[in-house]
């Protein structure tokens, strides 16, 4: 079974604080997404690696940022948390290849004070 | 107007009710379509994957594709109280420019079966 971690399931940050989100998958996927998840918007898309190093922005980028050194790894970074990046943040991975599902993670719940 | 229309109900049926969860698409490049269960506090996981027009059914779950119409279903036969959750259709056009995929979900539709 696939399987994708993300390191908190809940997390409280400060206003301008700088905030790392990260994201492991233990099936060798090649693509790696961020998501944020709220209330009558559903999901859109923040940034997705294609491989390691390389990145594209998505739908709502601003505000964000990646990185993904390691082909299982995919970090998104908050470069100075806001009260409307308040969310549930969602990693999900999957094979080469646009016809692919992607497999999500259990999110990460972030409120930002 | 959105790209893909979910009705967000929510849905309440009594258990051992037929489901049917339903998502209109405008884009006809959509090519590629799944249906998500997430449960409360819990990430979307990866129920039905299709990717041409006709009927795939797995256990109790038949997902449907018209794409002449531009219609998707995913029906639930012998609804049991633990189907209750948010169903989410997502659609891919595949790989195309730069889209490398995109996934265009739904609002998703929270279904409730009650005892």
């Amino acid at each position: 079974d696939v399987k994708v971690t993300q390191s908190s399931r809940y997390l409280v940050k400060r206003t301008g604080e700088k905030v790392f989100l990260e994201c492991v998958q233990d099936m060798d996927h090649e693509n790696m997404f961020w998501y944020r998840q709220d209330p009558g918007l559903g999901l859109r898309l923040i940034y997705f690696s294609y491989d390691v190093k390389m990145k594209e922005k998505g739908d709502i980028p601003e505000g964000y940022s990646v990185s993904r050194e390691k082909k299982e790894r995919f970090s998104l970074i908050l470069e100075s948390a806001s009260t409307n990046q308040t969310s549930m943040y969602l990693c999900a991975s999957r094979l080469l290849g646009a016809w692919q599902p992607q497999h999500f993670g259990d999110g990460t719940r972030l409120s930002i004070l | 107007q959105k790209e893909v229309e979910q009705d967000p109900g929510p849905l309440s049926v009594p258990e051992g009710a037929i489901v049917s969860l339903n998502c209109t698409y405008s884009n006809s490049a959509f090519q590629y379509f799944m249906w998500y269960r997430q449960y409360s506090r819990k990430g979307p996981e990866l129920l039905m994957y299709t990717y041409s027009s006709g009927n795939k059914e797995d256990g109790r779950f038949t997902a449907q594709v018209d794409k002449s119409s531009k219609y998707i279903s995913l029906f639930i036969r012998d609804s049991q109280p633990s189907d209750s959750a948010t169903y989410l259709c997502a659609m891919s056009a595949g790989a195309g420019g730069t889209s490398y995929g995109k996934l265009t979900f739904g609002q998703g539709t929270i279904l409730t079966v009650h005892p």
